[in-house]
């Protein structure tokens, strides 16, 4: 069955540093994967998805995540925060089935600070 | 023109009382979901609906009854409304393929006082 686990519920990070957001899945099929972002009281937002096509995805605002099989992972990364990145942010898989359900992790909160 | 559009973006209601959120896509997709996110932000996913046709039903009260009159639409009627309901409901939609991403409303916000 598939899983996701998100390391770390809080990450803070000062204005321009580097940014980075653990996942770690499980898949018994080729995942899909996805990142999305949830500005406050707003809904979520596709960051990017790995479809297999290429191991590095780049994404809106910056966003970049590197599918590594050997490690199960799927990290998140920008090299430069900014403060409007304050988000939540979730990770999640395709379950594989034709059912389109995705299974997600619960959650980072990125906090900025100036 | 907003893609998935939920109303009413805020709901507040007594106990016992029965209401109803209404979710419109205009992205041609077949599949639409309801999401609950509680209070720790957790996301689960409760219904999902492709071409009209239940395809997810995950454990939930049977209080929560989603109806959907056609592709485009998939309501959410909740009947005698317990204070445990009071979370934000999520709309999403997606095309009917595997592995696909879906696509979020803006959230409804249910408090049941």
């Amino acid at each position: 069955a598939q899983s996701v686990t998100q390391l770390g519920s809080h990450v803070s990070v000062s204005e321009g540093a580097l940014v980075l957001l653990r996942c770690n899945y499980s898949s018994s099929v080729p995942p899909y994967l996805f990142w999305y972002v949830q500005y406050p009281n707003q809904g979520l937002q596709l960051l990017l998805k790995y479809t297999s096509a290429a191991t590095l995805v780049k994404g809106i605002n910056g966003f970049e995540a590197e599918f590594k099989k050997s490690e199960t992972s799927f990290h998140l990364t920008k090299p430069s925060a900014h403060m409007s990145d304050a988000a939540e942010y979730f990770c999640a898989v395709s379950d594989g089935g034709n059912n389109r359900k995705l299974i997600w992790g619960l959650g980072t909160s990125l906090a900025v600070n100036p | 023109d907003t893609a998935v559009s939920q109303t009413p973006k805020y709901l507040v209601t007594q106990m016992g009382n029965d209401k109803s959120i209404k979710c419109e896509q205009n992205l041609g997709h077949d599949t639409m979901y309801w999401y609950k996110q509680d209070s720790k932000k957790f996301l689960k996913i409760m219904f999902s609906y492709n071409n009209k046709e239940l395809i997810i039903n995950e454990t939930v009260p049977n209080r929560f009854s989603p109806k959907s009159p056609d592709k485009a639409h998939l309501n959410l009627h909740i009947n005698s409304l317990e204070l445990g309901d009071s979370a934000v409901y999520f709309c999403a939609s997606s095309r009917a393929t595997p592995n696909t991403e879906a696509f979020f409303g803006q959230g409804t916000r249910l408090t049941v006082v």
